[in-house]
């Protein structure tokens, strides 16, 4: 069956350092993968979406790799702050059904200044 | 334009009861799915749903239904309720071009099965 694991259930970084999150899956051939965040009692907020033809894609402190051999997608925050402090969500779909997405479980990210 | 909004934010039921939750996706956005959140489970998708029929669903019992009216707006409808269905349902639309869609997501409903 379709498997998404995301590296670590929590991840403590000090502030100023690069967060390197995880996101491994198997049995499933994904068109996209995307990125959310997620604060608690609160619905994730898109961050990045990178097709299966791209390897990388950067959106400010913001980088995620995709590679479709290995299976796994690495999503990177340079310079961390506390404020980005919360969960991550990885998330694949489909074109064929891009209305459902599948999601990891999540790794909660702490900051600490 | 506004963001993905559900309503209620927060409900209480007891166990048997029914329940209506509503989503009202971004401007434009002609498919909604529906996701339930447990701390146990992570993000499971319930159905999705695009021109007011539903295109995909996922592993849920028949107690979970929905629908989608034809302005995009959508309800799903949980009945005889049971403690496990305690949980945060989020709503999410997408513009539906086809290909590599994002799912914008609303602050979800958080019910609380007694």
């Amino acid at each position: 069956s379709q498997k998404i694991e995301q590296n670590s259930e929590a991840l403590n970084i000090q502030e100023g350092k690069t967060a390197t999150l995880t996101c491994n899956y198997t049995n499933y051939s994904p068109a996209y993968l995307q990125w959310y965040r997620q604060d608690p009692g609160r619905g994730p907020v898109f961050l990045l979406l990178i097709r299966e033809n791209e390897k990388e894609k950067r959106k400010e402190r913001l980088k995620v790799t995709f590679d479709t051999t290995l299976k796994q997608s690495l999503f990177h925050i340079t310079a961390s702050q506390p404020a980005d402090s919360a969960t991550y969500l990885c998330a694949l779909g489909t074109n064929t059904n891009a209305g459902k997405s599948t999601f990891g479980d999540g790794t909660t990210l702490t900051v600490k200044p | 334009k506004a963001g993905v909004t559900q309503t209620p934010r927060y409900l209480i039921k007891t166990r048997g009861q029914q329940v209506t939750l509503s989503c009202s996706p971004i401007s434009g956005h002609r498919s909604v799915s529906w996701y339930q959140q447990t701390p146990g489970q992570g993000l499971q998708f319930l159905f999705e749903y695009f021109s007011e029929t539903q295109r995909n669903k996922g592993n849920f019992p028949g107690r979970f239904s929905g629908r989608q009216f034809s302005n995009s707006r959508s309800e799903m409808n949980v009945s005889t309720l049971e403690l496990g269905d305690s949980a945060l349902y989020l709503c999410a639309s997408s513009l539906d071009s086809g290909r590599a869609d994002t799912q914008y997501f609303g602050p979800g409903t958080r019910l609380t099965v007694l």
